[in-house]
């Protein structure tokens, strides 16, 4: 059964703390994103993947790092850094073309600092 | 710069009724557009999406969105609304680069 799956679902983080969010997908798409949402925000992208071994910063990527060391896999690190990480993370992928493909999400991470 | 606009943010509409949700781009060329659905703490669905040709799109769960460019927007109708319906939904533009860029939501109120 292809998607994409997150985890944890919920995660809890102390201040300082780094921690880092799962997203895996068996889709076998080239590209792959993170995004955050906040109430009546929207969903802003913090980076994307087109390929293996290399990413790209969206538009709020301080606080943040990736890695794609796997076509399959996208994980996402909170760093300290980050001065509001409390949202709901999603992670979506695509297959590669000029604007013209849909994305697929995840269920999404909710992550609280306590 | 590309940009979507969703000016309601709460609309509430009674089971049975009629929906549309609205949702404005700015785009310079022939946009890629999208129309997604998000149950509350869950990732989001396609509903339907337009890439050319026939303005009149069809999606799942019975909605349809029309593609205008001359009023730069692509409104989500449904006949008649179901109380499952009940949903954020998001419009979006894709930029060309692979990336979309989503409007702020429109959360649907369904009133028995």
């Amino acid at each position: 059964d292809g998607g994409i799956t997150q985890s944890p679902k919920y995660l809890f983080r102390k201040e300082g703390q780094n921690v880092t969010l799962s997203c895996e997908q068996n889709l076998n798409h080239d590209a792959m994103y993170w995004y955050r949402q906040d109430p009546g925000q929207g969903l802003r992208l913090i980076y994307y993947s087109q390929i293996v071994n290399d990413f790209q910063k969206g538009d709020i990527a301080e606080g943040y790092s990736v890695s794609r060391e796997k076509k399959e896999s996208f994980p996402l690190t909170v760093t300290s850094a980050q001065k509001n990480p409390t949202a709901f993370y999603l992670c979506a992928s695509s297959s590669l073309g000029q604007g013209a493909v849909e994305q697929f999400f995840g269920p999404g991470t909710r992550l609280t600092v306590l | 710069a590309q940009s979507v606009t969703q000016p309601d943010i709460h609309i509430t509409v009674s089971e049975g009724a009629s929906l549309e949700l609205r949702c404005n781009y700015s785009y310079g060329a022939t946009p890629y557009l999208f129309w997604y659905v998000q149950s509350p703490g869950q990732g989001l669905q396609l509903l339907l999406k337009y890439f050319s040709g026939d303005t009149l799109v069809q999606g799942i769960k019975g909605f349809e969105a029309e593609f205008k460019r001359s009023q730069s927007s692509f409104n989500l109708r449904k006949p008649s609304v179901h109380w499952s319906d009940a949903a954020e939904y998001f419009c979006a533009v894709g930029r060309g680069d692979d990336k979309i860029i989503f409007g702020k939501g429109t959360r649907l109120h369904i009133l028995p």
